[in-house]
């Protein structure tokens, strides 16, 4: 079993649509996590970031986090073509002195006008 | 703003063939990456430099070296290319220190694709 695990989609919405990506995680250590976001031929970006459990919202975007549940999820309101990418989770704790991160294998994402 | 910058963004090796990737980022940052990234697989750790002068196995090691030249440079280097290896590279780095949120974020370059025939 994968530490991360991620529906790699393909997934196709209209635009405006509510897009809800997720992943679930089988590792109790993992203390931060992330959303990044990769443009096809690009190198992957950070969009969000959390630490607890529960809500983090920024513009049309929301970072939901359920640690009893190993579960984490991107919300994208109102989706736009320009947000047709690849979303991979990630995940950290420290190991060492060094922050050890895990990534999902990505959902990529396609938002039709 | 470079950020990290990767060169070159495209190679085509035979096997065999040995190359060396170079990675540089601008940002003072202490913590350097690399990782390959292929279908089905998602990012792969092949190694990472904590710090200066130190650098430690990742996920997938096998076949690469590499080397902290200085603060800045991070260099991957395939000895004997095999077909197996044919992917696309990204180095990446991260701050360190005591802030938790710049230590936990990694800034990546664009890329180097990769095929060894």
């Amino acid at each position: 079993q994968k530490e991360v695990e991620q529906d790699p989609g393909p997934l196709s919405v209209p635009e405006g649509a509510i897009v809800s990506l997720n992943c679930t995680y089988s590792n109790s250590a993992f203390q931060y996590f992330m959303w990044y976001r990769q443009y096809s031929r690009k190198g992957p970006e950070l969009l969000m970031y959390t630490y607890s459990s529960g809500n983090k919202e920024d513009g049309r975007f929301t970072a939901q986090v359920d640690k009893s549940s190993k579960y984490i999820s991107l919300f994208i309101r109102d989706s736009q073509p320009s947000d047709s990418a690849t979303y991979l989770c990630a995940m950290t704790y420290s190991s060492g002195g060094y922050q050890k991160v895990t990534f999902g294998i990505g959902t990529k994402l396609q938002v039709i006008p | 703003n470079a950020g990290v910058t990767q060169t070159p963004k495209f190679q085509v090796l035979k096997t065999g063939q040995s190359m060396t990737l170079q990675c540089a980022q601008d940002m003072n940052h202490n913590s350097m990456y690399w990782y390959r990234q292929d279908p089905g697989m998602g990012l792969r750790l092949i190694y990472y430099s904590a710090s200066e002068g130190t650098t430690d196995k990742g996920e997938v090691p096998n076949g690469y070296n590499v080397s902290r030249l200085n603060k800045r440079e991070f260099s991957l280097r395939l000895e004997s290319a095999a077909p197996s290896q044919t992917s696309v590279y990204f180095c990446a780095s991260s701050a360190s220190g005591q802030a938790v949120v710049a230590k936990n974020i990694q800034y990546f370059g664009a890329g180097t694709r990769l095929s060894v025939l």
